[in-house]
């Protein structure tokens, strides 16, 4: 059974252009959530999507950042103008539709480099 | 709101030696709360969770965590380090409702001296 995958593992982006990230959930997970890490720091949350919905997306900077979950493929973490900032490894993690403890699995990341 | 506090960023010990990482959490209900390892340029693997049943929990490569509510901790240990422990460690809670998104320490590196 495959984990979770993510692609591209590295990305590499001028300032101003857009970042596509993408995630395939483990067969049979209908719950995505993505994480940030920023350099020497702590996974921080973003959003967190079901098929063709999103739950909570608390964590998301107002701008520039959406993501989606559609019914049919992965779930994409799109960054519009990317800025120095942006740079960062972002995770996506995946869960099972159950009552209890939805323990997510996380994929290897995508280490996004803008310069 | 929940937070999580992991006191200390860099633990060294020496192999064959006790590994203790420590975690305070802050939550307004039961938490569950995990433990992930991360290695080098790679994603967080789970080593262990707590959802409300035995307190001391056990997880994959000899590693065990406590709950102690009246601490509000959860830490890691590990009696005998080896050297393929080296590795950055973040401890999480979650809310047992809503969408238990995770909320990470700021992680400890731990490594391992010959």
């Amino acid at each position: 059974n495959a984990g979770v995958m993510q692609n591209p593992r590295h990305l590499v982006r001028r300032r101003g252009q857009e970042a596509r990230l993408r995630c395939s959930p483990m067969k049979g997970h209908s719950h995505v959530y993505w994480y940030r890490q920023l350099p020497e720091e702590g996974l921080k949350f973003m959003v967190y999507l079901q098929k063709e919905n999103i739950i909570d997306e608390s964590g998301m900077p107002k701008e520039r950042f959406s993501a989606e979950f559609p019914k049919e493929g992965p779930s994409i973490l799109r960054i519009q103008q990317v800025v120095r900032g942006d740079s960062a490894a972002y995770f996506c993690a995946s869960s099972l539709d159950l009552q209890g403890s939805k323990t997510q699995y996380f994929g290897p990341g995508t280490r996004l480099l803008v310069l | 709101a929940q937070s999580v506090t992991q006191l200390g960023s860099h633990v060294s010990v020496s192999e064959g030696a006790l590994v203790l990482l420590r975690c305070n959490y802050s939550s307004s209900v039961p938490p569950y709360l995990f433990w992930y390892v991360q290695y080098p340029n790679q994603g967080l693997q789970l080593l262990l969770k707590y959802t409300s049943a035995a307190t001391l929990v056990k997880g994959i490569n000899g590693f065990e965590a406590e709950f102690k509510k009246s601490e509000t901790s959860f830490h890691l240990t590990k009696p005998s380090a080896h050297m393929s422990d080296a590795a950055e460690y973040f401890c999480a809670v979650s809310s047992p409702r809503g969408a238990q998104k995770l909320v990470f320490g700021q992680g400890t590196r731990l490594t391992i001296n010959p």
